[in-house]
C-alpha cells in the first residue's frame, strides 16, 4: 500500500522558518517526479514545487528563493524548507506524487501550516 | 502563471448531469494535453479522478469523464450522486516543469 504521510506543521511567526516533511512508503522517492501543493484556506489549490528522481528543482514563482525541496534517499522522505514565511503562505501542504510529470495520483493527509503574529 | 478559471459554483439533482468548465490559456491547457481533474471532500485531500484530459484512473467511476476544446477543458459528472457533493480542481501542465490548477468549483447536490 501507498502511504505519503507529512508532519512538520504549525504555527510561525512572520518571518520564521519551518520545515515539513513526507515520509513515502509503498514507492522509492528517488525514482520518482515529487511535489509540493497548497491550499489557502477557502481557496483552491496552488503548485508549489516539484524535484526530479534527478535532483533537479523548480519552484512557483511566490515562493521561489524563499523555499527549498529536497529529498533524503535513505529516509525516503521529501522535505519542504521554508524561509522568510510571509502571511500569504498560510495554508495546508500537500506532498504529492507528479506521476509521468502529468497528474498527481498519491496525496499526504495535509499539514496546515499558519503564518501569524 | 495565472490561475485557471473555473466557476465557484455548480449545482444539480441527483440523476442529472453536470459540467465544469476550466479555461486557460495557449500557455497550459490549449498547448498540452495534460490536464487532470481532483475530488476533494472537505478536510480530505485530493483524489485524482482524470488525466490526459479523458482517461480515468482505475476505480473511478465512468460516471467522470473529461474533454477539452482549445484552451477550455471540462470535466462532466452524468447521473449525480449525494455522494458527488464535493469541491473539483482542474490542473494543466504549464511547460517549463510548471503546473497550474483552477481556482476550485463546489458541487451541490440539490
Amino acid at each position: 500500500d501507498v502511504q505519503l504521510v507529512e508532519s512538520g506543521g504549525g504555527l510561525v511567526q512572520p518571518g520564521g522558518s519551518l520545515r515539513l516533511s513526507c515520509a513515502v512508503s509503498g514507492f522509492t522517492v528517488s525514482n520518482n517526479y515529487m511535489a509540493w501543493v497548497r491550499q489557502a484556506p477557502g481557496k483552491g489549490l496552488e503548485w508549489v514545487s516539484v524535484i526530479y528522481s534527478g535532483g533537479n528543482t523548480y519552484y512557483a514563482a511566490s515562493v521561489k528563493d524563499r523555499f527549498t525541496i529536497t529529498s533524503d534517499d535513505s529516509k525516503n522522505t521529501l522535505y519542504l524548507q521554508m524561509d522568510s514565511l510571509r502571511a500569504e503562505d498560510t495554508a495546508v501542504y500537500y506532498c504529492a506524487r507528479w506521476a509521468t510529470m502529468i497528474y498527481f495520483d498519491y496525496w499526504g493527509q495535509g499539514n496546515l501550516v499558519t503564518v501569524s503574529s | 502563471q495565472s490561475a485557471l478559471t473555473q466557476p465557484a459554483s455548480v449545482s444539480g439533482s441527483p440523476g442529472q448531469s453536470i459540467t465544469i468548465s476550466c479555461t486557460g490559456s495557449s500557455s497550459d491547457v490549449g498547448s498540452y494535453n495534460f490536464v487532470s481533474w481532483y475530488q476533494q471532500h472537505p478536510g480530505k485531500a485530493p483524489k485524482l479522478l482524470i488525466y490526459e484530459v479523458t482517461r480515468r484512473p482505475s476505480g473511478v467511476s465512468d460516471r467522470f469523464s473529461g474533454s477539452k476544446s482549445g484552451n477550455t477543458a471540462s470535466l462532466t459528472i452524468s447521473g449525480i450522486q449525494a455522494e458527488d457533493e464535493a469541491d473539483y480542481h482542474c490542473c494543466s501542465y504549464a511547460g517549463y516543469s510548471t503546473v497550474v490548477f483552477g481556482g476550485g468549483t463546489k458541487l451541490t447536490v440539490l
